[in-house]
């Protein structure tokens, strides 16, 4: 069975940091597109990052560029999230999602970051 | 204000059909394949169509995606109450090397 599990989600003030995992099992982790996603209360769906099977390749949308950082551990089936000077629109649910946009994308339950003084 | 474009919200009577449109451009929706998703409050979304028009194992054949150029649309047949819900479309863009959601439309069954 195929599942993704978020952590590291909570509460932070603006410009700290926090680091999300999300770990992976039930499927060859090192052939997938790995991205995060996030959600802010009420509002769409948002793209932040993703990552090539080998980390080579690193894409992020334009506001976190500079702050957040994806990585992976392959021999770890993980997936991180490194957020640093966080701002409170930074606020959401962050979603570990496999392959997005591909044939058979899988999306974990999300953790929630709240940025807030 | 989206790249990719949904209306903020479509109606139908159950049994009754409702389309859901995804207007972009030649970097994503044109050269590009797209997904549906649908989402319950409080949930993580679900795949509804991959690849354009592809439905995942599970989904009923009430749900149905194609694109045309630059345009997508879902259509939704047989309209059920349990099918209010928000769904998105999503895609890559090969130009701005970003992956794109639609804002979303809320399915209302009257």
């Amino acid at each position: 069975e195929v599942q993704m599990v978020e952590s590291g989600g909570g509460s932070v003030q603006p410009g700290g940091s926090l680091r999300l995992s999300c770990a992976a099992s039930g499927f060859t982790f090192n052939t997938h597109w790995m991205s995060w996603v996030r959600q802010a209360p009420g509002k769409g769906l948002e793209w932040v990052a993703n990552i090539n099977q080998d980390g080579s390749e690193k894409y992020s949308v334009d506001s976190v560029k500079g702050r957040f950082t994806i990585s992976r551990d392959n021999a770890k089936n993980s997936l991180s999230l490194q957020m640093n000077t966080l701002r409170p629109e930074d606020t959401a649910v962050y979603y570990c999602v496999r392959s997005i946009g591909g044939g058979d994308p899988f999306w974990g339950r999300g953790t929630l970051v709240t940025v807030s003084s | 204000q989206s790249v990719l474009t949904q209306p903020p919200s479509v109606s139908a009577a159950p049994g009754q059909k409702v389309t859901i449109s995804c207007s972009g451009s030649s970097s994503n929706v044109g050269s590009n394949s797209l997904s549906w998703y649908q989402q319950f409050p409080g949930t993580a979304p679900k795949l509804l169509i991959c690849a354009n028009n592809k439905r995942p194992s599970g989904i009923p054949d009430r749900f149905s995606g194609s694109k045309s150029g630059t345009s997508a649309t879902l259509d939704i047949t047989g309209l059920q109450t349990g099918d209010e819900a928000d769904y998105y479309c999503g895609t890559w863009d090969s130009s701005l090397r970003v992956f794109l959601f639609g804002a979303g439309t809320k399915v209302t069954v009257l």
